[in-house]
């Protein structure tokens, strides 16, 4: 079956330092993969999405990034972190045409 | 463009109460529904889909939710609510061609004992 592995669970960073969220995926093979952010009390904002290894598609201007070295983990980060950067991000995947949606358990990120 | 709207950020209902949970939505295409529940500090969970088919569809843990073509709407309910119930629900649309799904702002269910 597959499952999706998303590290690490919390984090607190102060303002300027860097960032790397990681996501792996096992159990399938050339998913679609995507970074979602939750702020607090708002729903979910798309960041990235992937097709391919070193395919990225970016939905929202921002000072974040995101790679995919492998078929199966994509990788966010940033350079600097800004305090408006807080937020819970959650890595997904799919397959398919329907856009059926997977999700890992999560990364808080807080920047103080 | 598709976009969703869920009616209501915050719903209570009493324990053993009917949970009515509204989403609309707009697609120029034909759409797929989703609703996904999140618990604190947990990403999020498939509650039920539709894809094509039969129109009423039934998820997990007591929910259903039916598509209603001509008010566009995909209203997730529940007969009798659970304490467990509590969590945040989110909508969702896609169709072929798009490559992610739009979720709705969200809404938080709070079941009372």
């Amino acid at each position: 079956s597959q499952t999706i592995h998303q590290w690490p669970a919390t984090l607190v960073q102060p303002v300027g330092s860097p960032l790397s969220l990681e996501c792996t995926v096992e159990g399938t093979s050339n998913p679609n993969l995507y970074w979602y952010r939750q702020a607090a009390g708002r729903g979910l904002q798309l960041l990235f999405y992937s097709v391919g290894i070193g395919q990225i598609s970016s939905e929202v201007p921002q000072n974040l990034s995101a790679s995919r070295p492998q078929d199966r983990q994509f990788i966010l980060s940033s350079k600097k972190l800004l305090l408006s950067d807080s937020g819970f991000y959650l890595c997904a995947w799919s397959v398919g045409v329907t856009g059926e949606l997977f999700f890992g358990e999560g990364s808080r990120l807080t920047v103080l | 463009a598709q976009s969703v709207t869920q009616l209501g950020s915050h719903v209570s209902v009493s324990e053993g109460a009917l949970v009515l949970l509204r989403c609309n939505y707009s697609s120029s295409v034909p759409p797929y529904l989703f609703w996904y529940v999140q618990y604190p500090n947990q990403g999020l969970q498939l509650l039920l889909k539709y894809t094509t088919g039969a129109t009423l569809v039934k998820g997990i843990n007591g929910f259903e939710a039916e598509f209603k073509k001509s008010e566009t709407s995909f209203h997730l309910t529940k007969p009798s609510a659970h304490m467990s119930d509590a969590a945040e629900y989110f909508c969702a649309v896609s169709h072929t061609g798009r490559r992610a799904l739009t979720f709705g702002s969200g809404t938080r269910l709070q079941v009372q004992p």
